[in-house]
Parts: structure tokens; sequence; C-alpha cells
């Protein structure tokens, strides 16, 4: 088995602010994803990885970056944070390949005051 | 691109009945993964179920590649057992798309 950490478990920022969510796994996966949830949206896709040092952008991508500067590890960067957001963002990961099952991390929630 | 349909959006159930949750998807199928979420929690891989059926204690996952539809029975429900439920059909390898959701409470 193996977990997955995510850093920090609550996030405050300003408006116009860059924010960056952290990401790790140690189940030694390909895969790593980054999703938005918003209350009565559900989850989308914000990027994916499906190794290191590639990106590929999801359904919501425009206003993030994105870095997998090693296989265990994905942070996300809000580029300037809107006034009143309030999201959680969720990392996950996957083996990769044909293999889709993925397995996610604890959560980072946004305010953005 | 994927849509998906999950039924009902809430439920509400007296402890001990059954509950059957469904998901409707509108393109070919690579996997289906259902997730299991508390308020304020993390999403908790319930089924990884690409076609048929599968078990696990009181849950039972089957899909229907054909018609386009996985269902979720959970049997003799438990107050612990409240919370959300969400399939996410998966197109390709490398991305799920979630449905919004099935809010369970399950009442003493």
């Amino acid at each position: 088995g193996g977990i997955i950490t995510q850093t920090p478990k609550f996030l405050i920022g300003q408006e116009g602010q860059k924010l960056t969510l952290k990401c790790q796994q140690n189940f030694n996966h390909d895969t790593m994803y980054w999703y938005r949830q918003d209350s009565g949206k559900g989850l989308r896709l914000i990027y994916y990885s499906i190794t290191e040092n590639d990106l590929q952008k999801g359904d919501l991508s425009e206003g993030y970056d994105a870095s997998r500067e090693k296989k265990s590890s994905f942070s996300l960067t809000v580029t300037s944070a809107q006034k009143n957001e309030m999201a959680v963002f969720l990392c996950a990961s996957s083996i990769g390949g044909n293999y889709a099952e993925q397995f996610f991390g604890p959560g980072t929630r946004l305010t953005v005051l | 691109g994927q849509q998906v349909q999950q039924s009902p959006a809430s439920l509400v159930l007296q402890e001990g009945e059954n509950a059957e949750l469904q998901c409707n998807f509108s393109t070919s199928l690579n996997s289906m993964q259902w997730f299991y979420q508390r308020p304020g929690g993390s999403l908790v891989s319930l089924f990884y179920n690409p076609s048929g059926t599968k078990h696990s204690g009181r849950l039972t996952s089957t899909t229907v590649i054909k018609e386009r539809r996985s269902s979720l029975h959970i049997s003799s429900s438990q107050t612990t057992d409240s919370g959300t439920y969400l399939c996410a059909p998966s197109e390709g390898a490398d991305r799920l798309t979630f449905g919004k959701g099935t809010q369970l409470i399950i009442q003493p």
C-alpha cells in the first residue's frame, strides 16, 4: 500500500496572490492528477502528468500552473487567486498505462479573502 | 466528451434498508470507479469495475457496458454509510469524468 499527502491542509490567501499546493505519493505511481471540487459541481480535472516533467492540461487549466519535477511529487500553483473563491483541491495518482484506478489524497481547502 | 448522470441526487433511508445508486454514462468505457466521500473528507475508492459484478462486504457494483450504466448496491445500510457516492467512468486510461454524486443519508 501507499499514501498520498497534500500540504497544506488549509490555505487562506488574498485576492491576486500566487498560491502553491503540494502533493506527494509513495505508491511509485507514474500518473498524478490535480482536481478541483466545488460544491454542487463535482470534480473537475485541472492538470495531470503521466511521468516526471510531463504536463497535460485538463478541463480547468486556465488560471493554474503545475510542476512535476519528481515522480513522487506534483505541485499546483494558483496564479492569481480570485476574491471569495472557495474550493477543495484534490490530488490523485494511478499506476498509469491502461490501468486507470485512481487513489486520492486528503485535499487542500482553499479560501480567498 | 463523457457525460455522467447519477441518480438519485439524494436518498434518505432507515437503517437496515437497502440502497440502489445508479450511474449512466454517454460514451464507450475503459473503466468505471466508484468512490465514497464524507463531508469535508477525501475520496475513498470502493470499486474499480470496468464490467460485470464485484462484491465487497455489503457493497455490490455492477457495470453493464452495452447499456452504459453502472450501479452500486448497499445492503442492510448502516448510519456510517451516510455520505456522498461518486461514480467516475473513464474513456481512456488517463482521466476520469465524475458525476455530481448521490448524497445518502441513513437514519437510525
